[in-house]
């Protein structure tokens, strides 16, 4: 069935270091991709999206990469801080409405 | 500007009960979609609405039920409540709800969720 899942459940950064969160897709139907970040007891945040006809995008602090031939995609936090500690989704859009998550990567800053 | 609002923030029902969890969409905003949040899971889509109408609908059984109002607010009704029921019912609301695909004015903010206890 369709999925859209990441690679590792718990990520663990050191504060001011550079965090990377990976997603793998397996449905490439989609022309459009989001990312969410999810704090405890409040909903998804948008974070940054990106077209499947883009290979990069930025925002602040943020990057998005999108690799379609194996379908794949990263979110890249720079100079990470204590208030980027969340669940980070991944949401392929089908459609112009249906989002698909994955399970989420928990992103712990350490002090 | 307020962002999507949903209420009652946490509800506890028993099997077999009715529950109806209402969300407000930000002001502008005419599509609202709903979502089940398992802990420890991503959301799983459920409906969404446009214009009153349902647009698209998930992998749920027809106890799961929706509506949408002249001023776009919405409902989420579920009936005959099972233990799995148990989540956090997510209401995004978004903007322009053209077809053919997804734009910007299509991008999905979610409100604070409802936490729903099945005992």
């Amino acid at each position: 069935g369709e999925s859209v899942g990441l690679h590792l459940p718990t990520l663990s950064v050191q504060e001011g270091d550079n965090s990377i969160i990976n997603c793998a897709y397996s449905n490439s139907a989609s022309d459009y991709f989001i990312w969410y970040k999810q704090e405890s007891g409040k909903g998804p945040q948008f974070i940054i999206d990106i077209r499947s006809n883009m290979d990069k995008r930025q925002g602040q602090r943020v990057t998005v990469l999108l690799n379609k031939t194996v379908k794949h995609l990263s979110l890249q936090i720079a100079a990470t801080q204590p208030g980027d500690s969340a669940v980070y989704f991944c949401a392929e859009v089908k459609g112009t409405y249906k989002y698909i998550f994955g399970t989420g990567t928990r992103l712990k800053v350490l002090a | 500007d307020a962002g999507v609002t949903q209420s009652p923030t946490h509800l506890i029902k028993t099997r077999g009960q009715q529950v109806t969890l209402r969300c407000s969409p930000i002001s502008g905003h005419k599509s609202v979609s709903w979502y089940q949040q398992v802990l420890g899971q991503g959301p799983q889509f459920i409906f969404q609405y446009y214009e009153k109408e349902e647009r698209g609908r998930g992998n749920f059984p027809d106890r799961f039920s929706a509506r949408q109002f002249p001023n776009y607010s919405s409902e989420l009704n579920v009936n005959a409540l099972l233990l799995g029921d148990s989540a956090l019912y997510l209401c995004a609301s978004s903007g322009a709800g053209l077809a053919g695909g997804h734009s910007p004015t299509d991008t999905q903010y979610f409100g604070p969720g409802t936490r729903l206890t099945v005992l």
